[in-house]
């Protein structure tokens, strides 16, 4: 299985800061990254495929690089709503498999 | 609309079987992948499987291989995760979501989940 680590775990901001969240791949998987958003009790909401590709309807403040094995998630200036656990997914081989999550706080 | 409408919540016994469902509308149902995910309280999201409604090629981790079963009825645009034999260990929030598959595209739509609580 291909193992996906992010960092930090866990992560305290305000709103109005820049944040990056990391996801690292034990293996190479090109671009086959997406990164998700989820709220507490809520379904996982997916932000960016394809590494750097923005999903359909997801504000601009959000961006995402790389390739390879690193990669990076960026809120360019936190709102209030970005509160949440992001998670990073391989989608290069089966099992697709998840990060860890990075959980940003207030 | 896209949507996914998965079967509400489930309390069950250990030893017991369980089917829940996930209804796929606003789009060729037969044409995306459909997946389910695990998420364990308070833990992150494990992919089991997917299903393709269209010729129902089935791949599962190997994780739940064995472990469950996923099927689907494209005759009623449904999708199903199923137990013959539920322990405690499987009470999680069970996710249906579409193309969460080896493509660039990721999980476009999610169900709101489906609940199950086993207990021993």
């Amino acid at each position: 299985d291909i193992q996906m680590t992010q960092s930090p775990s866990s992560l305290s901001a305000s709103v109005g800061d820049r944040v990056t969240i990391t996801c690292r791949a034990n293996q190479t998987i090109t671009t086959y990254l997406n990164w998700y958003q989820q709220k507490p009790g809520k379904a996982p909401k997916l932000l960016i495929f394809a590494a750097s590709s923005l999903q359909t309807g997801v504000p601009s403040r959000f961006s995402a690089s790389g390739s390879g094995t690193d990669f990076t998630l960026t809120v360019s200036s936190l709102q209030p709503e970005d509160f949440a656990t992001y998670y990073c997914q391989q989608s290069y081989r089966i099992p697709i498999t998840f990060g860890q999550g990075t959980r940003l706080d207030i | 609309e896209v949507q996914l409408v998965q079967s509400g919540a489930e309390v069950k016994k250990s030893g017991e079987s369980l089917k829940i469902s996930c209804k796929g509308s606003g789009y060729t149902f037969s044409t995306y992948w459909i997946a389910w995910v695990r998420q364990m309280p308070g833990k992150g999201l494990e992919w089991m499987g997917m299903i393709y409604p269209g010729d129902s090629d089935t791949r599962y981790s190997p994780s739940f291989q064995g472990q469950v079963t996923i099927s689907v009825d494209t005759s009623i645009s449904t999708a199903y995760l199923q137990w013959s034999s539920l322990k405690a260990s499987d009470t999680a929030m069970y996710y249906c979501a579409r193309g969460l598959t080896t493509a660039a595209h990721g999980g476009d739509y999610w169900g709101l989940g489906t609940l199950v609580t086993v207990s021993s």
